[in-house]
């Protein structure tokens, strides 16, 4: 079974610096996703970035970004200048991606990372 | 934007009680699921639904839990009676399934308080 282990329960970032939250995830598969999720003080989880397993190239959306080690099975976040609307709950999730109906896209979340952003 | 959507946003309920959770999917969406979160833990899948049948289920989703799409728009999941330990945030979400690299989207939750 997969599983996917956020070892920092809480992080702080001084406002425009630079913050990375860390992920591991342990799966036998070769073809997977791996995502982060945002989950604002609101609760409504918004995805904020997403890695196929099979690019080698990390993913980037503006100011996030990822160092998606395949190896390793590590997945982190970067979050560049830093703001204080980033201030939300992190979470890392993975997804498979193998052939066929028994694979129903479900998400396996980590543990999640609070980060506080600080004026 | 289309978006899930949940109601209510708060439950609260006597243990042994029966509640339904609704939510209302994007509408060409396929693919729905239910995940729960117990205050200070991971988010937890409990089920996914695919063409009107529960197509995988966790453990934790034993006989006391049901899920439904009644008319074509609402999904509901059901817990028959409540326990304490259903105390959690809900979530709703769904997805449209036709490519591979397609993304879940999630409702605002429904916090269940059993008393």
């Amino acid at each position: 079974a997969q599983t996917v282990t956020q070892s920092q329960p809480e992080m702080s970032v001084q406002e425009a610096e630079t913050v990375t939250l860390s992920c591991t995830y342990d799966t036998s598969e070769s073809d997977y996703y791996l995502f982060w999720y945002k989950q604002p003080p609101s609760r409504q989880m918004i995805l904020v970035i997403r890695q196929e397993a099979y690019k080698q190239q990390n993913a980037t959306e503006n100011r996030f970004s990822v160092n998606f080690q395949k190896a390793a099975k590590s997945f982190s976040l970067k979050i560049s200048d830093s703001q204080l609307g980033d201030a939300a709950m992190y979470f890392c999730a993975y997804r498979s991606n193998r052939k066929g109906s028994s694979n129903t896209g479900k998400l396996i979340f980590g543990q999640g990372t609070t980060l506080q952003v600080k004026p | 934007e289309p978006e899930v959507t949940q109601t209510p946003s708060h439950q609260v309920t006597q243990m042994g009680q029966e509640v339904i959770l609704r939510c209302v999917p994007i509408s060409n969406h396929l693919y729905f699921y239910w995940y729960r979160q117990i205050l200070g833990q991971k988010v937890e899948f409990l089920v996914s639904f695919y063409n009107n049948e529960i197509s995988e289920k966790s453990e934790i989703f034993d006989d006391q839990f049901s899920v439904e799409r009644p008319d074509g728009s609402n999904f509901t999941l059901k817990i028959r009676s409540t326990k304490l330990e259903d105390s959690a945030m809900y979530f709703c979400a769904s997805r449209r399934g036709t490519t591979s690299t397609d993304t879940q989207y999630f409702g605002p939750g429904t916090r269940l308080t059993v008393l």
